[in-house]
C-alpha cells in the first residue's frame, strides 16, 4: 500500500493568483502518475497521466511537473479563476497497475 | 462527460442488508475498477475487472464482491453491510493495453447505511 501525502489539504486564493499544489510518493515500484480535478457533484475528471522522472505537462493555464526518483509532483495553477475551484487528487500508480489516491487538496477561488 | 454512469444515485439501506451498485463502461473500455471515498479521504482501491476476472484487490474484506459482464459492465455488491459501509463509490473504466491505463470515472453511487 503506497503512502501518498498532498499538500496543502486546503487552499483559498484570490481570482488572478497563480497557486501550486504537492503530491508525494514512494519513489519504489513506480509506473505513473496521475492528477484528477474533481469538482463537487461531477465525476472526477483526468488531467495528466505522467511516467517519466522530468516529465512536464501541460493543459491550458494548469501544468504540473513530476521527480520519481525523489518521489513528488508539483501542480500549478497559473491566473486562478473561479472556474478552477475543485478537489485535486494525485494518485501514484505501482506495478500492480492500481491508482492509490491521496486525499486531495481542495482549492477555492474567490472572485 | 465521461461516458461512464453508475446507479443508483442515491441509496439508503439498513446495517446488516445486502447492495448491489451498477456501473456502465466508457465504449471500447475493457477493464473496470470499484473504489470507495469516505468523507474526508481519497478514493480507495476495492478491486479491478478484466475480462470477467477479478485483476487486483485492495483491502477489502471478502463481503465486497464484484462481478463484470460480456459487455464489460460491472456490479459492486456488499453483503452484511456495516455502519462504516457508508461512503460514496466510485467506478473507472479503462482500456488495458492502452500504455497510460487512464482511468475514466463515474459520477459515483451515494451509500447511508443507518
Amino acid at each position: 500500500i503506497l503512502n501518498v501525502e498532498q499538500s496543502p489539504q486546503s487552499l483559498h486564493v484570490q481570482e488572478g493568483d497563480s497557486t501550486n499544489f504537492t503530491c508525494s510518493f514512494p519513489s519504489s515500484n513506480f509506473y505513473a502518475l496521475h492528477w484528477y480535478r474533481w469538482e463537487t457533484a461531477k465525476s472526477p475528471e483526468a488531467l495528466f497521466v505522467m511516467t517519466l522522472n522530468g516529465d512536464e505537462k501541460k493543459k491550458g493555464r494548469i501544468s504540473a511537473t513530476l521527480n520519481t526518483k525523489e518521489g513528488y509532483s508539483y501542480l500549478y495553477i497559473k491566473g486562478s479563476q473561479p472556474e478552477d475551484s475543485a478537489t485535486y487528487l494525485c494518485a501514484p500508480q505501482g506495478s500492480a497497475r492500481q491508482l492509490t489516491f491521496g486525499s486531495g487538496t481542495q482549492l477555492t477561488v474567490l472572485p | 462527460e465521461t461516458g461512464v454512469t453508475q446507479s443508483p444515485t442515491h441509496l439508503i439501506k439498513t446495517r446488516g442488508q445486502q447492495v448491489t451498485l451498477r456501473c456502465s463502461s466508457q465504449s471500447g473500455h475493457n477493464t473496470v475498477s470499484w473504489y470507495q471515498q469516505a468523507l474526508g479521504q481519497g478514493p480507495q482501491f476495492i478491486f479491478q475487472y478484466y475480462r470477467e476476472e477479478e485483476n487486483g484487490r485492495g483491502n477489502f474484506p471478502p463481503r465486497f464482491s464484484g462481478l463484470q459482464f460480456p459487455n464489460y459492465s460491472s456490479e459492486l455488491n456488499v453483503n452484511a453491510l456495516e455502519l462504516d459501509d457508508s461512503a460514496l463509490y466510485l467506478c473507472a473504466s479503462s482500456l488495458a493495453g492502452s500504455g497510460d491505463n487512464e482511468q475514466f470515472f463515474g459520477p459515483g453511487t451515494r451509500l447511508t447505511v443507518l
